[in-house]
């Protein structure tokens, strides 16, 4: 089974708003990462935050870590019509030799 | 660089067909991997591989062999295609073998399988 599971399934909010997405997963981790996917190609990584880092901000995005709850969430600020994709979360399990298992994801429409 | 890239973009093959998807990465990265994408499924790992030499298996590996005799490519081959493999294909590679850092992916090969 899958080792992330990303809440909601499917987020539609305005221009300007925020988009918070949430990822939990099953096992003690490396690292945990996000993953934005436009409609029909790649994936391109956003973010990623170590297990002994709570908090981590690039640009418009703020991601949270809270590896007692086994949680992680994305938070997209002041959010654009490009911002519409699929985003992924993905986690690199501890003592799995090198899995990365990513998360059904959450699909975002930003509407103008 | 070119980064990750993949051959083909598409691909029909009928039942029982064989083929190999192939991946290629320009940036010496010693981790490469395949996954799947399925629609309401996310990406599924099949095979991955921390250097020339050695590979494992992911998630759902059955169906699928790889093999990595060098550093840059990563081939896939689907043994006896069924229709249940038609999917997206994508290959990733990253620096980093014990832990695994930032992936790149490659554009993905869109497979049918009738």
């Amino acid at each position: 089974s899958q080792q992330g599971e990303e809440d909601p399934q499917a987020l539609s909010i305005q221009e300007g708003e925020n988009a918070t997405m949430n990822c939990s997963y099953k096992t003690s981790i490396n690292n945990l990462q996000w993953y934005r996917q436009n409609s029909g190609r790649g994936l391109v990584h956003l973010i990623l935050i170590r297990s002994n880092e709570r908090e981590k901000h690039s640009g418009r995005l703020r991601v949270t870590l809270d590896t007692s709850k086994k949680s992680s969430s994305l938070l997209i600020t002041a959010s654009r019509a490009a911002d519409t994709a699929s985003y992924f979360c993905a986690t690199d399990a501890e003592n799995q030799g090198g899995k990365l298992i990513f998360g059904q994801g959450t699909e975002l429409s930003v509407k103008p | 660089n070119a980064g990750v890239t993949q051959t083909p973009k598409f691909q029909v093959l009928k039942t029982g067909q064989s083929m190999t998807l192939q991946c290629a990465q320009d940036m010496n990265h010693e981790y490469m991997s395949w996954y799947r994408q399925d629609p309401g499924m996310g990406l599924r790992l099949i095979h991955y591989s921390v250097g020339a030499g050695i590979t494992d298996q992911g998630e759902v590996p059955n169906g699928y062999n790889v093999s990595r005799s060098t550093t840059e490519d990563f081939p896939l081959r689907l043994l006896s295609a069924a229709p249940s493999q038609t999917s997206v294909y994508f290959c990733a590679s990253s620096a980093g073998t014990g832990i695994i850092y930032e992936q790149y992916f490659g554009p993905g090969t869109r497979l049918t399988v009738t």
